[in-house]
């Protein structure tokens, strides 16, 4: 059983580029986290999304940021016209949503780093 | 919105035992945890408690949880040099997104 992956694991993207981070979740699950870790800081929420929908963004910058979880395929976080201050690890964490079941389990990361 | 704490760095000599502790302010969630990162590695989830509970052994670790002062540590026993790693305590927040702590550094010295 595979567990959550994103790709690619290692991004370096030129200012004003876009960045497109992906994550495909456990089998089974439907809910997906975002998460962004700036260098020496803990990680920070960004966006609660379930196929279809997006359930939380309350952490997303409010421009340039964009997530979607399709019906079918990964969950795609989008950076736009990316700055410096965009560099920092990006981490998906995915669960099933069941009543009871809390655990989020994270993949290995997006490392972006904007030159 | 909720404060985590914990304090960066912690050395401990190998084969004693390493406290990690954990402040936080609010009261409301259901699950405290304990995540360990190594280098250049996502994060992997060590053991949770209930915020029902007061104490929860899993192996070598221990979590404690004193909600009156809003303190959670972790205890590892017989720490070795594999644990140098850091170690974030999280909390459930009102959507089920998790808020983390900034993280503590532990060294694990021969």
């Amino acid at each position: 059983n595979a567990g959550v992956m994103q790709n690619p694991r290692h991004l370096v993207r030129r200012r004003g580029q876009e960045a497109r981070l992906r994550c495909s979740p456990m089998k089974g699950h439907s809910h997906v986290y975002w998460y962004r870790q700036l260098p020496e800081e803990g990680l920070k929420f960004m966006v609660y999304l379930q196929k279809e929908n997006i359930i939380d963004e309350s952490g997303m910058p409010k421009e340039r940021f964009s997530a979607e979880f399709p019906k079918e395929g990964p969950s795609i976080l989008r950076i736009q016209q990316v700055v410096r201050g965009d560099s920092a690890a990006y981490f998906c964490a995915s669960s099933n949503g069941l009543a009871g079941d809390h655990e989020q389990f994270f993949g290995p990361g997006t490392r972006l780093t904007v030159l | 919105g909720e404060d985590v704490e914990q304090s960066l760095f912690l050395s401990v000599r190998e084969g004693d035992s390493s406290v990690i502790n954990c402040t936080y302010t609010d009261s409301s969630s259901t699950y405290l945890y304990w995540y360990k990162q190594e280098p250049g590695a996502g994060l992997q989830l060590l053991t949770y408690i209930f915020s029902n509970m007061d104490m929860k052994q899993d192996q070598r670790l221990t979590v404690l949880l004193n909600k009156k002062d809003k303190h959670l540590s972790l205890r590892i026993a017989d720490t070795q040099t594999g644990d140098s790693a850091i170690y974030f305590c999280a909390l459930t927040g009102s959507a089920r997104q998790l808020t983390f702590g900034s993280g503590t550094q532990l060294t694990v010295l021969p």
